[in-house]
């Protein structure tokens, strides 16, 4: 099983620019969830879906959008990059909400 | 929201050695999470544990979760354990995984 795979590792972004995060799961996790991680911080939550067919927002929503577009995969879009979205995404799953969850490697997005 | 907080922020060892971390968090919880994260980056889910003892080799985790702490023992500690380690809990009305800032720590031969 690869787990949880996001692609792409690495991304540079001009201000304005859009872009998709992907992101997809083999362990028939039911839940999934985005995060975005800054220098010195912890992991702060954007947007989470708990089963296929619903999204919604955590901690930090504003400036993304989310598609849980079937079981396995779930992407992140930034429809207008801005500089405070440099960050390092992570996608992660779990069987369900309140339950052991497993990350994926990161992408490292910076937008200038 | 809930706040997590973990202790110490930063903590350095020589090889072998054993450490004690802390997370408090501040309402009931129906999840508890224990992360290392290594220098690459990468997030290992280390331990579930919403309450009671769990053992996984040198690393062993309790969560009292009526005083609203958990604690993450390290022992005979190795240098491949630097990284940070983070708690996350998820409050017993919610869904959502709230995480602390971190433990620093730093492993040398």
């Amino acid at each position: 099983n690869a787990g949880v795979t996001q692609t792409p590792k690495f991304q540079v972004l001009k201000t304005g620019q859009s872009m998709t995060l992907q992101c997809a799961q083999d362990m028939n996790h039911n839940s999934m969830y985005w995060y975005r991680q800054d220098p010195g911080m912890g992991l702060r939550l954007i947007y989470y879906s708990a089963s296929e067919g619903t999204t919604d927002k955590g901690e930090v929503p504003n400036g993304y959008n989310v598609s849980r577009l079937n079981k396995r995969e779930f992407s992140l879009r930034l429809e207008s990059a801005a500089p405070s979205q440099t960050s390092v995404y992570f996608c992660a799953s779990s069987e369900r909400t309140v339950f052991k969850i497993e990350f994926g490697s990161g992408t490292r997005l910076t937008v200038v | 929201g809930i706040q997590v907080e973990q202790s110490p922020p930063d903590l350095i060892l020589q090889e072998g050695a054993n450490s004690t971390l802390r997370c408090n968090f501040s309402d009931s919880v129906n999840n508890l999470q224990w992360f290392h994260q290594n220098p690459w980056g990468q997030l290992i889910n280390l331990f579930y544990i919403p309450s009671g003892t769990k053992q996984n080799g040198r690393l062993s985790a309790t969560t009292v979760a009526t005083e609203r702490y958990s604690l993450l023992y390290i022992s005979s500690s190795q240098t491949t354990d630097s990284g940070v380690y983070f708690c996350a809990v998820g409050e017993a009305s919610g869904s959502r995984l709230t995480f602390g800032e971190g433990t620093q720590l730093t492993v040398n031969p």
